[in-house]
């Protein structure tokens, strides 16, 4: 399985953007990149995912490199309410049932500060 | 309300006591699956379905057995715990495709359950 590289830990200030860096140098032509997140005492939570283009929805914006090998999750105006471990998962959409397995690293732990 | 249910949300047992925790999702998925989670090694794979009566392992299936006699019903039998069985655990659904779409690719987490084997 293709891995994903992120930082252990971001902080930001409230009301302010916060760009979440992963690395997938091996990701492969058909992994979708997935993120997914986890506040606390609770079960992850999808966010976004994409394939090759920039995303958008109501939670965030994921930015993806021209050659696919790391991306960014964008949350635009942070609130203490995302205050959670973010997830940047690779997801392989040619093989249903292996694909649907989500192989979760160690995430990165985001702080917002009020 | 999509969701994912879970239960029991916390339980504590004995070692040896068979148990078991049921997981139900109304979504009509056909992909369901069962996670645990540790500290620093997160979440793994337990057990995984592909529908009514398909089930495959994980990759940490040991100690663990999964049934999928209904579609929306998924539940994690443990018919000897033991205390390394002391875990989060979740359950997860999901449409079972490779479309693009957000509805292909979104899986439903449950609550959790809280293991303790003593």
């Amino acid at each position: 399985d293709a891995k994903t590289t992120q930082p252990n830990s971001m902080e930001s200030n409230e009301e302010e953007p916060v760009h979440l860096p992963c690395n997938h140098s091996t990701i492969s032509g058909t992994d979708y990149i997935h993120w997914y997140r986890q506040l606390p005492s609770q079960g992850p939570e999808y966010v976004i995912h994409g394939l090759t283009s920039n995303v958008n929805n109501r939670m965030a914006s994921l930015a993806i490199a021209e050659d696919r090998k790391s991306s960014t999750l964008i949350l635009h105006r942070a609130t203490l309410r995302d205050a959670a471990v973010y997830y940047c998962i690779l997801r392989d959409y040619a093989r249903p049932a292996a694909g649907n397995k989500l192989t979760f690293g160690g995430g990165t732990r985001v702080l917002v500060k009020p | 309300e999509a969701q994912v249910t879970q239960n029991p949300r916390y339980l504590i047992t004995v070692t040896g006591k068979k148990l078991t925790v049921t997981c139900s999702q109304n979504m009509n998925h056909e992909y369901m699956s069962w996670y645990r989670q540790d500290p620093g090694l997160g979440l793994r794979q337990i057990y995984y379905s592909m529908n009514v009566e398909v089930t495959d392992k994980g990759d940490v299936p040991e100690g663990y057995k999964v049934s999928r006699k209904e579609k929306r019903n998924f539940p994690l039998i443990l018919e000897s715990p033991s205390p390394n069985q002391t875990s989060l655990y979740f359950c997860a659904s999901s449409l079972l495709g490779t479309g693009t779409s957000v509805s292909y690719n979104e899986q439903f987490f449950g609550p959790g359950t809280r293991l303790t084997v003593l």
